[in-house]
């Protein structure tokens, strides 16, 4: 099945700071969401991105579907954006039925 | 518009003990998911639906079964509760057309004994 792979694992930033998080994919793929995973444990849905470039107040998202990656921006870093961030994809083809497939997330620690 | 609703929040089991996960949609969604997340980990897809009356298995659905006996309800047993099965449970949803996103529940809790 598809490999998602997202970089860094862990990342210490201060407030302020800006900071940019990577999702690799091996395949081609139909969907391509980016989540926030709050200290609660709810799953905050960032993005839908499969392709091109979305804004979101602070948080950005490119995604180049050619090249299989996709990048999350997070600019003026506040505490409030501690937490796990995880990027899920759905591969392409007309059986997939949306089945999402997450990588392993990047941990997001902002000190004041 | 509660969007995934999920029942309950929390529960504490007794090995061997079954019980069962409500996931509740209110958005007509065809579509809808059973993820378990383990710490540390993304999470991986159970068990699925892709309508009424429809069920498939997903990743890791050893242990588990699923019933979508109405389109807005989709229930996830453990039928003889093990402490692998420790976890974080999540319900989504989604349309069945075109390229959409899921819609994620608040996860439920689940420790096993």
């Amino acid at each position: 099945g598809i490999q998602v792979e997202q970089s860094p694992p862990d990342l210490i930033l201060q407030e302020g700071a800006n900071s940019t998080l990577r999702c690799n994919f091996s395949d081609s793929v139909n969907n391509l969401q980016w989540f926030h995973q709050n200290p609660w444990g709810q799953l905050i849905n960032l993005f839908y991105i499969p392709s091109g470039t979305k804004q979101n107040g602070r948080l950005s998202a490119t995604t180049v579907a050619t090249e299989r990656y996709s990048l999350l921006y997070i600019s003026s870093s506040q505490t409030t954006d501690s937490g796990v961030y995880f990027c899920a994809v759905e591969t392409a083809g007309g059986t997939s039925y949306g089945k999402l497939t997450f990588g392993q997330g990047t941990i997001l620690t902002v000190h004041p | 518009n509660a969007g995934v609703t999920q029942t309950p929040k929390f529960r504490v089991l007794k090995t061997g003990q079954s019980m069962t996960l409500l996931c509740a949609q209110d958005m007509n969604h065809e579509y809808m998911y059973w993820y378990r997340q383990d710490p540390g980990m993304g999470l991986r897809l159970i068990h699925y639906s892709v309508g009424e009356g429809t069920t498939a298995k997903g990743e890791v659905p050893d242990g588990y079964n699923v019933s979508r006996l109405k389109k807005q309800n989709f229930l996830l047993g453990l039928e003889s509760a093990a402490p692998s099965q420790t976890s974080v449970y999540f319900c989504a949803s989604r349309w069945d057309r075109g390229n959409q996103p899921q819609h994620f529940g608040d996860g439920t809790r689940l420790s096993i004994l």
